[in-house]
């Protein structure tokens, strides 16, 4: 099955400690995105990444990283989370025909 | 600054009837739109979409429509079903290659029986 998956789907932890958040697809797709969805603000993009090791910020990309280091896994790298990262985040990707992206079923990230 | 803007948060219609959901960007450089559909504690699933050469596009029930003069775009739903009970967020690109797809804050949509 085609599918976008991220891991965990669910996570608390605390200021400070770094952690990641895993997105890989099966597609073969040469895109992949990250975005967060906070209330009242949509989704917004967070890091994108156009093939292998290339990668470019979206509009929030302060306090995160990402790698692309194999074409199907990018990973979300968040150093030193904070309060105002406690967001729902989303892994898309879609391939270089089309435009239309496959998202992830979320994850749901609470800083204390 | 919100460059693509869904200014109704919610939205109710009886089932059977018309549903419209409407969107206005302000960067005269997209040139890609969709639409995507979220349920709850699901990702969002795309739905439709148009590009900025064409002024229509139908796929079955949902029909996307652009009017780039207005910088405006706006999604039908005829007739709509309880299953169409969802947000729907209108999404839009600039530059194919270029990734950079900015989303609207989404319309809760609500299908009364």
């Amino acid at each position: 099955e085609a599918q976008v998956t991220q891991n965990p789907r669910y996570l608390i932890t605390v200021t400070g400690k770094k952690l990641t958040v895993t997105c890989s697809q099966n597609m073969n797709h040469e895109y992949m995105s990250w975005y967060r969805q906070d209330p009242g603000l949509g989704l917004r993009q967070i890091y994108y990444s156009m093939n292998v090791e290339v990668t470019d910020k979206g509009d929030v990309p302060e306090g995160y990283k990402v790698s692309r280091k194999e074409k199907r896994n990018f990973p979300l790298i968040l150093e030193s989370p904070s309060p105002n990262q406690t967001s729902l985040y989303f892994c898309a990707s879609r391939s270089g025909s089309g435009y239309e992206q496959y998202f992830g079923p979320g994850t749901r990230l609470t800083v204390t | 600054d919100q460059q693509v803007k869904q200014n109704s948060p919610s939205l109710s219609v009886q089932e059977g009837r018309i549903s419209i959901l409407n969107c206005d960007y302000t960067n005269s450089m997209f040139d890609y739109f969709l639409w995507y559909k979220k349920y709850p504690a699901e990702g969002p699933t795309f739905l439709i979409s148009i590009s900025s050469i064409k002024d229509k596009n139908e796929d079955g029930r949902f029909t996307v429509f652009l009017n780039k003069s207005a910088k405006h775009l706006s999604l039908h739903i005829v007739p709509s079903q309880p299953g169409d009970s969802a947000v729907y967020f209108c999404a839009a690109l600039s530059n194919f290659g270029n990734e950079k797809l900015t989303f609207g804050t989404g319309t809760r949509l609500t299908i009364i029986p």
